[in-house]
C-alpha cells in the first residue's frame, strides 16, 4: 500500500538553528500539509499545499516556516530560526483529488536545544 | 469558531464490548466530519468519513453517527479489540476553508483483557 514517507524520524537542533524536514506524498496525490503535535496534545494544522501554493496556513505558520515542492517527490518545511516551542512531532499529509481522505507519514520528532 | 473538543479524555472499555467515543464540534459552517486513529508513535489513520448531509455512515466495525442539531459527532466501535487501543480524534472541515482540516482534543480508548 502506498505511504507518505517522513525524514529524519528524529531531528535534534540548536536555538537559532535552520531545520528542513523532508517528505515524500503519496505519488498521485496532489494536495499536501504539514501538521504539527506537541507531546500529549491534539495535532494542530500548520499549513496545506496545492498547485505549487499554499492553499491556508495557521496562525502557528509564521514568516519563520516555508514550505516548498522543489521536484515532483519531494515536499520540505523549513523552519529558518528554530525556537524552544518548536519542539514538536511534525506530521505531512497528502490527499489525492478529493482532498479529504488524509494520509499522514509517520513524523519528524523536532526537539530543540 | 473553530473548536473541535471531545467530551472525555479517556476511555476504558472491556474486550468484546461497543466503545462509544463523542466529539462536541461548534462551527455550524463544517460539512465535513472524519475520525482518525493514533497509535503510540504512528501518525494519525483515515478511519470513517461523514458529510453534513448524512447523519450515520458505518464502516467495518465502525459507524460514525452525526447530530447537527446539537452539533455532536461520535464514533463507535462493534466488539472492540485489543488492537483498537490508541488515541482517537475527530477532524471537521468548512466548505469554505476546504483545506483545513482541524482536529480535536482526542480520547485515550484503553481495553481490558
Amino acid at each position: 500500500e502506498p505511504e507518505v514517507t517522513q525524514t529524519p524520524s528524529h531531528q535534534v537542533t540548536q536555538m537559532g538553528q535552520e531545520v528542513i524536514l523532508r517528505c515524500v506524498p503519496i505519488s498521485n496525490h496532489l494536495y499536501f500539509y504539514w501538521y504539527r503535535q506537541i507531546l500529549g496534545q491534539k495535532v494542530e494544522f500548520l499549513v496545506s499545499f496545492y498547485n505549487n501554493e499554499i492553499s491556508e496556513k495557521s496562525e502557528i505558520f509564521d514568516d519563520q516556516f516555508s514550505v516548498e515542492r522543489p521536484d515532483g517527490s519531494n515536499f520540505t518545511l523549513k523552519i529558518r530560526s528554530t525556537k524552544l516551542e518548536d519542539s514538536a512531532m511534525y506530521f505531512c499529509a497528502s490527499a489525492g483529488t478529493g482532498n479529504e481522505k488524509l494520509f499522514f507519514g509517520s513524523g519528524t520528532q523536532l526537539s530543540v536545544l | 469558531g473553530e473548536s473541535v473538543g471531545l467530551h472525555l479524555p479517556t476511555l476504558s472499555v472491556q474486550e468484546g464490548d461497543n466503545s462509544i467515543i463523542n466529539c462536541a464540534y461548534s462551527n455550524s459552517a463544517s460539512d465535513y466530519f472524519i475520525w482518525y486513529k493514533q497509535e503510540s508513535g504512528k501518525g494519525p489513520q483515515f478511519i470513517i468519513d461523514i458529510r453534513s448531509n448524512m447523519d450515520k455512515r458505518q464502516g467495518q466495525r465502525v459507524t460514525v453517527l452525526l447530530n447537527k442539531t446539537v452539533k455532536h459527532l461520535s464514533l463507535q466501535i462493534a466488539a472492540t479489540q485489543p488492537g483498537d487501543s490508541a488515541v482517537y480524534f475527530c477532524a471537521e472541515r468548512t466548505y469554505s476553508s476546504a483545506s483545513k482540516i482541524i482536529f480535536g482534543s482526542g480520547t485515550r480508548l484503553s481495553i481490558r483483557p
